[in-house]
């Protein structure tokens, strides 16, 4: 069965730390795996990875895929009190289907 | 990026009727639209594949009866909930392709069923 986790579930930082969030997947037919943000409303999208080692930087906030291993971290750097959400990582298959792991809760305290 | 718009962004019904929610591409063409129902605290679970001009496409466990989708043109799927019940309470979010497998979410339909 396609699975995709992440961890950690939940996370609180203060402002200025540095964040790693982790997400493994077993997914058949993988095509690619997003990482979205979603704050009160429905997800916003952060970055899509198709290839290994290659990382996709926006801002402060990077990501890196290892294909291998089977998984992505996201990055965020000098973390900021509006980057508390929930970060979904999503894997995509062959049929344009996306599969969701949990979620990670992060707070960033002031 | 690509604009997915729904509607109603809210709504709240009696048990027993049954409640349509619209997604549009506003600005491209989606043959393929997905649908997806989100409980708090939890992660987007995908209800069904909308595919333009044919039947949607169920995921394993999603009743087709009660949750019908209708997919008639290039930028417009509706998902109906028919009968619905407060278990049925949850947040409802479309989303679709521009690219491969980039998708867009609409800003999503919350639905409360008393």
């Amino acid at each position: 069965e396609d699975k995709v986790v992440q961890s950690p579930l939940s996370l609180v930082v203060h402002e200025g730390d540095t964040v790693t969030l982790n997400c493994s997947y077993e997914v058949t037919n993988f095509r690619s795996l997003l990482w979205y943000k979603q704050e009160k409303k429905a997800p916003t999208f952060l970055f899509m990875l198709t290839s290994s080692g290659i990382e996709k930087k926006s801002g402060r906030l990077s990501s890196i895929l290892d294909k291998k291993e089977l998984f992505s971290i996201l990055n965020i750097t000098a973390t900021q009190t509006g980057d508390s959400a929930v970060y979904l990582c999503a894997v995509a298959s062959n049929t344009g289907k996306l599969i969701f792991g949990q979620g990670t809760t992060l707070q960033v305290k002031p | 990026g690509a604009v997915v718009s729904q509607h109603p962004s809210r709504v709240i019904c009696k048990s027993g009727t049954s409640v349509k929610i619209e997604c549009r591409s506003l600005d491209f063409q989606a043959t393929t639209m997905f649908w997806y129902r989100q409980f708090p605290k939890k992660s987007l679970m995908l209800m069904a594949t909308s595919n333009e001009g044919s039947k949607a496409t169920y995921e394993q466990g999603v009743e087709k009866d009660k949750f019908l989708i209708n997919h008639a043109s290039l930028t417009l799927s509706t998902l109906t909930v028919t009968s619905a019940h407060p278990e049925d309470s949850s947040f409802y979010i479309c989303s679709s392709h521009l690219y491969q497998e980039t998708q867009y979410f609409g800003p999503g339909t919350r639905l409360l069923v008393l």
